[in-house]
């Protein structure tokens, strides 16, 4: 089964460059067999999904963050990636990685166990 | 985008207890693409629900889901105290693919 961690920065100053790794295990990152998504939840809120990259290098982005957000793919490491610029407090959340599947892709069934990020100078 | 309100926002229940989740759509939602996480404090989601009906692997039975169009339910017939917990509904769909309800809070009264 496929396992997840998230890695970063818990702290980013404001305007800054917010950038989190997702170290997949389990499974190759370039199977074709998943989409590999962020996902994150402001404290005390509730879930906001971020965006996603295909093992292709196609991504999807939420229209909301599309101008900020960058996600790719590291296939040496087995790892994706992503990078949100231009940061401000309403950035700070715990933030996931996640994947669905290309055969069921309307739910998440594999989490992180999620990083927290604090936008804060 | 496809907005999800779920209601109420928290549920005061004793264990053994009936809990009726409510989870609304803006816009109509195909039943198998309505999913139903449970969230404990310090942990991920936990899928509970694969589509409106159909509970993932490993979840008991006590746990089930109803609705079509706009308008779902997750029901847990008897409330185990490992069930009090945050449980969110999300919908897949277009633009964004994934949106999420605010969530529903189950508590202990």
């Amino acid at each position: 089964h496929v396992q997840l961690q998230e890695s970063g920065p818990g702290l980013v100053k404001p305007s800054q460059t917010l950038s989190l790794t997702c170290a997949v295990s389990g499974d190759s990152i370039t199977s074709g067999r998943y989409y590999w998504s962020w996902i994150r939840q402001h404290p005390g809120k509730g879930l906001e999904w971020i965006g996603y990259i295909y093992s292709s290098g196609d991504t999807n982005y939420n229209p909301s963050l599309r101008s900020r957000l960058n996600i790719s793919l590291h296939t040496s490491q087995n790892q994706f990636s992503l990078t949100l610029t231009s940061v401000t407090a309403a950035d700070t959340a715990m933030y996931y990685c996640a994947t669905t599947t290309v055969l069921a892709p309307h739910y998440f069934d594999r989490w992180g166990q999620g990083t927290l990020v604090t936008v804060s100078s | 985008e496809i907005v999800l309100t779920q209601s109420p926002d928290t549920l005061s229940l004793s264990p053994g207890e009936r809990a009726t989740l409510s989870c609304r759509a803006s816009q109509s939602v195909r039943s198998s693409y309505l999913v139903w996480y449970q969230q404990k404090p310090g942990q991920a989601p936990r899928l509970l629900m694969s589509g409106a009906s159909s509970r993932a692997t490993g979840i008991p039975d006590r746990f089930s889901g109803s609705g079509s169009g706009t308008d779902f339910t997750l029901t847990i017939s008897r409330l185990e105290p490992e069930d009090f917990a945050v449980y969110y509904c999300q919908q897949y769909g277009i633009s964004p693919p994934w949106t999420f309800g605010q969530g529903t809070k189950v508590e202990f009264k």
